[in-house]
């Protein structure tokens, strides 16, 4: 176990939808990453948030949208859904502000099926 | 651009042999280099990293070498185990891009199989 939690874990939605996935770090974590996996692009960096404060942006799509919250979990919205982005979407976090040096951590992962 | 190859893409080996998998990155300024183990329906666990100023770090089996030089890096496991059998990925903070903090990149992943 990380001490990463995602919710949910698995979720089917329709085309056009919207859904929301949760993240809460390590305790003591101050980092937050989003990462999207799929079969053909592998694990992509979408976003990495550091107290609050987005720090880097990966190949997020316009449709996607982050935040970290004051109690420094995090949310990653998906909108307008469309079946490419059926994938698993893991976050991860780290105590640092940088990737660099920092142990990365992994949540188990949301799996998002769009149909 | 801002990339990481890793290479196979698939290994097969037989339970004690060696098994070596290979990273180049593109970012001369990447000073991070971790491994990472994925089995199934699991999310990726950190196994074995290593720092630019460091060449060589040993961890039991595993072992990671790397040339700043040539840009590459390799992961080395002796003596392999059936449960080895995982995906593994290795990694880079790409800096280019206009960020100081970096994006730990990803290689596409390569699907060890120690046959017993």
């Amino acid at each position: 176990d990380s001490g990463v939690t995602q919710t949910p874990k698995h979720l089917i939605t329709a085309t056009g939808q919207r859904v929301t996935l949760r993240c809460s770090p390590r305790s003591g974590d101050l980092s937050v990453y989003w990462y999207q996996q799929s079969l053909d692009q592998g694990l992509q960096f979408l976003i990495h948030y550091y107290n609050g404060e987005e720090r880097a942006k990966g190949n997020i799509l316009e449709r996607f949208s982050a935040q970290q919250f004051p109690d420094l979990h995090s949310e990653l919205n998906l909108s307008s859904l469309e079946l490419g982005d059926s994938a698993l979407y893991f976050c991860a976090s780290s105590h640092g502000r940088r990737p660099s040096g920092n142990t990365i951590y992994f949540g188990e992962g949301s799996w998002l099926t769009v149909v | 651009g801002e990339n990481v190859e890793q290479h196979p893409s698939t290994l097969s080996v037989q339970e004690g042999d060696s098994a070596v998998i290979k990273c180049t990155y593109s970012d001369s300024a990447s000073n991070y280099f971790p491994w990472y183990k994925q089995e199934l329906g699991k999310g990726p666990q950190l196994i074995i990293d290593i720092r630019s100023n460091v060449g060589e770090k040993k961890d039991q089996r595993i072992a990671v070498t790397l040339n700043k030089t040539a840009k590459h890096f390799s992961l080395h496991i002796t003596e392999t185990q059936p449960e080895d059998s995982a995906v593994y990925f290795c990694a880079a903070p790409l800096l280019a891009g206009g960020t100081s903090y970096g994006k730990l990149t990803f290689g596409q992943g390569t699907i060890l199989t120690v046959h017993p």
